[in-house]
């Protein structure tokens, strides 16, 4: 089955600082590509998704690249504010078939004033 | 709408006991899922639904049950409960192919088994 490890685990940057997390996935198969934020005591939000047959998206500060031949994803954000301080899961997927997405293990941001 | 909802909040088990925690979504979704989400660790999915009366195991469903009777209503059951499910359990929806790919989750479950 599909595999995603995400890195680090842990990001701390200043306020006004760009922030990059990292994952990778095993299952060449895979399609779909959401990166999902979760506050403390909630449940994640999907905050941007890719699909495979796009490089790269971008949302106002955020943007999601995607590396099909080395089989990587990054998710950046520009300009970090106190709010963006949650953890970020990416998650992997194929479509047309039930969608089931494999997650990453997380990353904590902290965004320091 | 107010989207995917998860009761109860929080709840507290005896090892042995069994206890069910209910989903519902109000978005006429055709796809429902339950995850657990383990300290430091990602989502991993116990059980889906693609439709009403249709379920299938995902990766981690030992010690779970669930049904779908209706569009609406998502409930998992957990029997002879153990410490090892001590986690926050997280409900989320689809629309389907097409309607998007995004699952939207509901506030979750945090259970504890001593």
């Amino acid at each position: 089955g599909e595999n995603v490890e995400q890195h680090p685990s842990t990001l701390s940057v200043q306020e006004g600082d760009s922030a990059v997390i990292k994952c990778t996935y095993s299952d060449s198969a895979s399609n779909y590509f959401p990166w999902y934020k979760q506050e403390l005591g909630k449940g994640p939000q999907l905050i941007i998704d890719i699909r495979s047959n796009v490089g790269e998206k971008k949302d106002q500060r955020i943007a999601v690249t995607l590396n099909k031949t080395a089989k990587h994803f990054s998710l950046h954000i520009t300009e970090t504010q106190p709010e963006d301080s949650a953890v970020y899961f990416c998650a992997a997927s194929m479509t047309g078939t039930a969608s089931k997405l494999t997650f990453g293990t997380g990353t904590r941001l902290q965004v320091t004033l | 709408n107010a989207g995917v909802t998860q009761t109860p909040k929080f709840r507290i088990l005896k090892i042995g006991q069994s206890m069910t925690l209910q989903c519902a979504q109000d978005m006429n979704h055709n796809y429902m899922y339950w995850y657990r989400q383990d300290p430091g660790m990602g989502l991993k999915l116990i059980y889906y639904s693609v439709g009403a009366g249709i379920t299938d195991k995902g990766e981690v469903p030992n010690g779970y049950n669930v049904s779908r009777s209706t569009t609406e209503d998502f409930p998992l059951r957990l029997e002879l409960a153990a410490p090892s499910q001590t986690s926050v359990y997280f409900c989320a929806s689809r629309a389907g192919t097409s309607g998007g790919n995004e699952q939207f989750f509901g506030p979750g479950t945090r259970l504890t088994v001593l």
